[in-house]
């Protein structure tokens, strides 16, 4: 079974700084990981995606998350951040072989303080 | 990039009642959408597959007498809960893929359906 656990529901930064949004993930095979942001009354919009090529993904909007195996981790960074990056962010891993049957985190609120 | 629209956006019913939500790809042909569940504080959960002019594919847990899916059209799934209790209170978001991609980039999403019922 495949799993992804967000660590934190919220995580809050001030304007500038840099932004870690933490994800673990469970899987018995290889998986293809996913971060989705929704800002509010949005869609969820795909931030990044790994899928076996490069351990550090680069992402819209200045974000990137790197792949660790060792750690079963798949954390979010941005080095600096920005008011508008305040929104609910999922970490997402696909189930099985279809690459529609995702499966969601709990989400992490990013607060940014002016 | 292609827009899905869902409404609406909040509803609010009696116990009893039934609500339809809508679920439209605006710029795109969706011949798959997908409906999700979520609880306060909790991941989405997918509920169910529907794929344009055919039954719609129910998750393990999940009452397809209770949570309707129709596909008519290749750009519109609609999801009906039926005889709505408070402990169907959630937010309910689909999802479309465009054509016939298995891309996760070629997959959209709505702004979501909170219901609430009394």
């Amino acid at each position: 079974a495949q799993s992804v656990t967000q660590l934190d529901s919220h995580v809050s930064v001030s304007e500038g700084t840099p932004v870690l949004l933490r994800c673990n993930y469970s899987s018995s095979y290889s998986p293809s990981l996913f971060w989705y942001v929704q800002h509010p009354n949005k869609g969820l919009q795909l931030l990044l995606k790994y899928t076996s090529a490069a351990t550090l993904v680069k992402g819209i909007n200045g974000f990137e998350a790197e792949f660790k195996k060792s750690e079963t981790s798949f954390h979010l960074t941005k080095p600096s951040a920005h008011m508008s990056d305040a929104a609910e962010y999922f970490c997402v891993v696909s189930g099985g072989d279809s690459s529609y049957k995702l499966i969601f985190g709990s989400g992490t609120r990013l607060l940014v303080r002016p | 990039g292609a827009v899905v629209s869902q409404h609406p956006s909040r509803v609010i019913c009696k116990s009893g009642t039934s609500v339809k939500i809508e679920c439209r790809s605006l710029d795109f042909q969706a011949t798959t959408m997908f409906w999700y569940r979520q609880f306060p504080k909790k991941s989405l959960m997918l509920m169910a597959t529907s794929n344009e002019g055919s039954k719609a594919t129910y998750e393990q847990g999940v009452e397809k007498d209770k949570f309707l899916i129709n596909h008519a059209s290749l750009t519109l799934s609609t999801l009906t809960v039926t005889s709505a209790h408070p402990e169907d209170s959630s937010f309910y978001i689909c999802s479309a893929r465009d054509g016939g991609s298995y891309k996760v980039e070629k997959l959209f999403f709505g702004s979501g359906t909170q219901l609430s019922v009394l």
